[in-house]
């Protein structure tokens, strides 16, 4: 199993620009997530999906869109990259959706809007 | 709000030495409660929940309700201990998770 993969490793934007950043996981996980890694804020929940079509919202979701269109994947959209938006980007599933299933990282995607 | 509370950015000690990383919290319900751990140029990973009341690695983790805290304990810290350590909590019947700011634990020799 490759688990959870995340592409791209690393991505420069300019300010207005829109990208996505991919999140693949292949252990058939119910639960997927999105988090941002910022110096001295440690990670904060952007969205969240409990299954294929289900998306919600996190503690930081503007600026941010998600869909789940299939179990495995779960992109993360930047409609209009602004420069407080330079962070790591941290996409993890786990199976089910109970509290006390492991989460399962992927190894971060670093991103840079100037 | 809920948060998460990591008072120490950095906690260096000498091998052989406990540790104690503390974690904080505030909820007002019965929380559900991990840490996760950040090797060097390795995924974040969980390191243990406190549910389970298990020990991994030498560490353990014990809930305090009284004084909402949840802190990492090792009795003698290894060099390979060195990493960053999150602790995060689940709001109970939610999907959210509330990650502390993080601790980076430096095991001199």
């Amino acid at each position: 199993n490759a688990g959870v993969t995340q592409t791209p490793k690393f991505q420069v934007l300019k300010t207005g620009q829109s990208m996505t950043l991919q999140c693949a996981q292949d252990m058939n996980h119910e639960y997927m997530s999105w988090y941002r890694q910022d110096p001295g804020m440690g990670l904060r929940l952007i969205h969240y999906s409990v299954g294929a079509g289900i998306t919600d919202q996190g503690e930081v979701p503007n600026g941010y869109n998600v869909s789940r269109s299939t179990t495995e994947d779960f992109p993360l959209r930047l409609l209009s990259a602004a420069p407080s938006q330079t962070s790591v980007y941290f996409c993890a599933s786990s199976y089910g959706t109970g509290g006390w299933n492991e989460q399962f990282f992927g190894p971060g995607t670093r991103l840079t809007v100037l | 709000a809920q948060r998460v509370t990591q008072p120490e950015k950095l906690l260096s000690v000498f091998k052989g030495a406990p540790v104690e990383l503390k974690c904080n919290y505030s909820y007002s319900g019965s929380p559900e409660l991990f840490w996760y751990v950040q090797y060097s140029r390795q995924r974040l990973q969980l390191l243990l929940r406190h549910i389970s009341r298990e020990s991994i690695k030498g560490f353990t983790a014990d809930l305090n309700k009284g004084e909402t805290s949840f802190h990492l304990k090792k009795p003698f810290a290894q060099e390979e201990d060195s990493a960053m350590y999150y602790c995060a909590l689940r709001e109970a019947g939610t999907y959210k998770y509330i990650f502390g700011t993080g601790t980076r634990l430096k095991v001199l020799a």
